[in-house]
């Protein structure tokens, strides 16, 4: 089975903080994602990447930013916290390809409080 | 603009009963399809998908019908468990695209009452 595991599941930051959340998967997947999960907004990307030390921005990269050094770690720094950014945040990977590829696997989740 | 689109925010069932979850799609070069389910305070999981080369897959009590002249699927359980109350995700990608791509609905809350 598929591990996507997201080290911290709740946090409470204060607004101006910078913070890390971290997220490792065993697979082995070039892929993996960060998304945010706001209620009636769905499920919206805010970075990816395709391999060691490559990123792309997803659909809301503002005040974001990620790091991926090893393939099976990818952090996600808010680099100064602001109260809009309170939400659930989901790690997730997936191989490349087509069909089951594009499969993506997500971790439990982590819930930032921001105040 | 919004290409996978959950018209409703939530559906309430009674237990035993057939549930179907309806999802509408707007960019004909979608092919594949996903749905996930997700419990408050958890990862979604993956739960069913269908190609477009099929109109029907079926997984014990989840079946995704899937039209493409309509450009809709829908998710049906059968029969609603109350262990089946949670969001769920429609998500659709053109094959060959990269996972990024990967386009979600903004969800359904299923109630399934007792």
């Amino acid at each position: 089975d598929v591990k996507v595991t997201q080290s911290s599941r709740y946090l409470v930051k204060r607004t101006g903080e910078k913070v890390f959340l971290e997220c490792v998967q065993d697979m082995d997947h070039e892929n993996m994602f960060w998304y945010r999960q706001d209620p009636g907004l769905g499920l919206r990307l805010i970075y990816f990447s395709y391999d060691v030390k490559m990123k792309e921005k997803g659909d809301i990269p503002e005040g974001y930013s990620v790091s991926r050094e090893k393939k099976e770690r990818f952090s996600l720094i808010l680099e100064s916290a602001s109260t809009n950014q309170t939400s659930m945040y989901l790690c997730a990977s997936s191989s490349p390809g087509t069909g089951d590829g594009n499969t993506i696997y997500f971790g439990e989740g982590s819930w930032l409080t921001v105040v | 603009d919004q290409q996978v689109k959950q018209n409703s925010p939530s559906l309430s069932v009674q237990e035993g009963r057939i549930s179907i979850l309806n999802c509408d799609y707007t960019n004909s070069m979608f092919d594949y399809f996903l749905w996930y389910k997700k419990y408050p305070a958890e990862g979604p999981t993956f739960l069913i998908s269908i190609s477009s080369i099929k109109d029907k897959n079926e997984d014990g009590r989840f079946t995704v019908f899937l039209n493409k002249s309509a450009k809709h699927l829908s998710l049906h359980i059968v029969p609603s468990q109350p262990g089946d109350s949670a969001v769920y995700f429609c998500a659709a990608i053109r094959s060959g695209a990269g996972s990024y791509q990967l386009t979600f609905g903004k969800g359904t809350k299923l109630s399934v009452i007792p």
